[in-house]
């Protein structure tokens, strides 16, 4: 399967842990994204990569949530001291890095905060 | 701040009924639109994609959208619904390298 995987699918955690989620993108692409979706909204956006420089960071992202791409393939999104309002589906997507936009999705991360 | 609105939160129609779901947009920047669609159980994949040229776009599966500039629109339309196009559909704008999302339309087809 060449499209973009994250692992884990699901992730029930208590609040006050820290949490990772890993993204593999396409291969080819420069282009990383994080966003972040709660039921019955849209994806908002959380971050993104051209390759390991991380470009722009929503307002979204409070100080416990930091992202990385080392080595500009894989990211992990991690999450410290989660809350009940962090509780929500994590998208990835990647992007071939031209300007029309088009991002490639992975199935998600399902996050429960208890 | 860059927005999407989408008119329908639920629309549910029978099989062959049109479709017809309203998005508009925020004014500014570079207007690069698509219509993402979630099949249950599946990613988000790709509709279609507006970026210039002829308003009236075609996509996968039957469906297209008119770009209108002078009202902010981008529709999203189907002559004949299927059964199989039982999904949520996001209307999208880029915007600097990341896509703003509208809050998504569920479209339930019933049989």
């Amino acid at each position: 399967d060449t499209g973009v995987s994250q692992n884990p699918r699901h992730k029930i955690t208590k609040r006050g842990q820290n949490v990772t989620f890993r993204c593999d993108p396409i291969s080819e692409h420069n282009r990383l994204y994080w966003y972040r979706q709660t039921l019955g909204q849209g994806p908002e956006f959380l971050t993104y990569f051209q390759n390991e420089a991380q470009l722009e960071k929503s307002r979204l992202l409070s100080d416990r949530f930091s992202a990385e791409r080392p080595k500009g393939s894989f990211s992990t999104l991690e999450i410290q001291r989660t809350e009940q309002g962090d509780s929500a589906m994590y998208l990835c997507a990647s992007s071939g890095g031209t300007s029309d936009g088009e991002q490639f999705f992975g199935p998600g991360t399902r996050l429960t905060v208890l | 701040a860059q927005s999407v609105s989408q008119h329908n939160h639920h629309v549910i129609l029978s099989e062959a009924a049109s479709l017809e779901l309203g998005c508009n947009y925020s004014y500014g920047g570079t207007v690069n639109l698509f219509w993402y669609v979630q099949y249950p159980g599946q990613h988000l994949q790709l509709l279609l994609k507006y970026f210039s040229g002829d308003p009236l776009v075609k996509g996968i599966k039957g469906f297209e959208a008119e770009f209108i500039k002078s009202k902010f629109s981008f529709n999203l339309r189907k002559p004949s619904v299927q059964w199989s196009d039982t999904a949520e559909y996001f209307c999208v704008k880029w915007n600097t390298g990341k896509l703003i999302f509208g809050q998504g339309t569920t479209l339930q087809v019933k049989p």
